[in-house]
């Protein structure tokens, strides 16, 4: 069945970056557009950034955008190892949040709504 | 960009029905939504898409009380037979091409 397995969160001081990786398994991993979402305490879904099945196109909220980078590893073909990632720069309080990886449901961007979550990790921006 | 518009909270009886409401603005009212369940500590969970013909098509496993529907720019979760295990926060989703919108979450309550 589709996992999505994060990790990387932890605490960081303001102005420093994270790196967050998703590991993914169950499906062709190469096939689907991916997103990451965040949830910041006691609020809201949030869309962070999407990338294309291919890579070739990345999509980013106005709040992050010139500070996160999405990427991904399509390059091993083995469906046990399978990573999405998100590099975290130049970190604010505001961005204190879990961060969800998600897969779209549908292959190559078709059905662009979310179908499976990840559960999260947590990331705290704090002096 | 699309905006979705949910009440922030809702309430109903152990047994009855509850409806959700999630409102495209009006630029995007024909767009399709998707409703997601989150349980607290867990990860979110896909339910349902709901179009503006009032169509849905459900994820796996969902049980049959849980239904969908639509009138004009309004989009419908409704979740029959209310279970405790159904108080939880409830996510309508929608896209363009370059982003994706949340709606800000419905916190339901089994009285």
């Amino acid at each position: 069945q589709v996992e999505l397995v994060e990790s990387g969160g932890g605490v960081v001081q303001p102005g420093r970056s994270l790196r967050l990786s998703c590991s993914a398994s169950g499906f062709t991993f190469y096939s689907y557009d991916l997103l990451w979402v965040r949830q910041a305490p006691g609020k809201g879904l949030e869309w962070v950034a999407l990338i294309s099945y291919d890579g070739s196109d990345k999509y980013y909220a106005d709040s992050v955008k010139g500070r996160f980078t999405i990427s991904r590893d399509n390059s091993n073909k083995d469906t046990s190892k399978n990573t999405l990632y998100l590099q975290m720069d130049s970190l604010t309080p505001e961005d204190t949040a879990v961060y969800h990886c998600a897969r779209e449901a549908g292959l190559f961007g078709n059905d662009p709504w979310i179908g499976y979550w990840g559960r999260g990790t947590l990331v705290t921006v704090s002096s | 960009q699309p905006v979705l518009t949910q009440s922030s909270s809702a309430s109903a009886s152990l047994g009855s029905s509850v409806k959700l409401t999630c409102t495209l603005d009006s630029g995007h009212s024909s767009y399709i939504i998707a409703w997601h369940q989150q349980q607290p500590g867990e990860a979110p969970r896909f339910l349902m898409t709901v179009d503006s013909d009032g169509n849905f098509n459900k994820g796996s496993g969902l049980p049959e009380r849980f239904s969908g529907s639509s009138s004009g720019a309004d989009r419908y979760l409704t979740i029959s037979n209310l279970q405790s295990e159904d108080e939880t926060d409830y996510y309508c989703e929608t896209w363009d091409t370059y982003s994706r919108v949340f709606g800000g979450g419905t916190k339901l309550i089994v009285l």
